[in-house]
């Protein structure tokens, strides 16, 4: 069975740094891409960043692009996401999730626990 | 990349049918077959319910179906239950600056 663990969240200040993880188990991670979905408490999931199976091509949001990095550990079955430059607005629970195998792909059946991410002063 | 329209809620009573639309444009539900819908119960993870438009994934009951016509995807639920009482998103594949967006979420109550 497949399996998503998020970790990594937490209280930071805005301007601030974090790297958040997802450890990944139950399924060949090599072969999927990898999806980072977040949720601000009470509101709408908004999709974030996807990374391909083998690390070459990333997509991000408008809302991130240029201050988040999504990145992966083939060998360590690890998913990341750098985020930098933090503002308040990005204060949120981050899923990550398992993409498909197509360019076409989005979030598919696997989702983490999710972990929260608060900025504030 | 705009949110795909979806209504704020709906609501049924328990065995009746209801249906949740998913609007977007030509560069993503009505561009492409590549819509899928998730079930979110408060604090827990979302569940995969419909991909590709139609397609169910294993386990997952057969009272969930989706459908498609134009710009606007449908999540369809029969024999409507206590526990189908949840937000429900869509999402799909874009050609637009971001290659996936979801849809606002809709709350489901079951009366």
């Amino acid at each position: 069975e497949a399996q998503l663990v998020e970790s990594g969240g937490g209280l930071v200040q805005p301007g601030g740094s974090l790297r958040l993880s997802c450890a990944a188990s139950g399924f060949t991670f090599s072969d999927y891409w990898m999806h980072w979905v977040r949720q601000v408490p009470g509101k709408g999931l908004v999709w974030v960043s996807r990374i391909k199976n083998d690390g070459s091509t990333a997509d991000y949001a408008d809302s991130v692009r240029g201050r988040f990095t999504i990145s992966r550990d083939n060998a360590k079955n690890t998913l990341y996401l750098q985020m930098n430059s933090l503002r308040v607005e990005d204060t949120a629970v981050y899923y990550c999730a398992r993409g498909g195998r197509a360019v076409t792909n989005q979030p598919s059946g696997d989702w983490g626990q999710g972990t929260l991410v608060t900025v504030s002063s | 990349q705009s949110a795909l329209t979806q209504p704020a809620s709906v609501s049924g009573s328990p065995g009746q049918s209801i249906t949740i639309s998913c609007t977007g444009s030509t560069s993503d539900v009505g561009g492409y077959n590549f819509v899928s819908w998730f079930q979110q119960h408060p604090g827990k993870a979302p569940k995969f319910i419909i991909y590709d438009v139609t397609a169910r994934p294993s386990g997952v009951s057969s009272r969930f179906s989706g459908s498609k016509s134009g710009n606007t995807a449908s999540l369809t639920i029969s024999g409507l239950q206590a526990d189908d009482e949840a937000d429900y998103y869509c999402s799909s594949y874009t050609s637009g600056s971001t290659p996936v967006v979801f849809g606002g979420g809709t709350k489901l109550t079951v009366l």
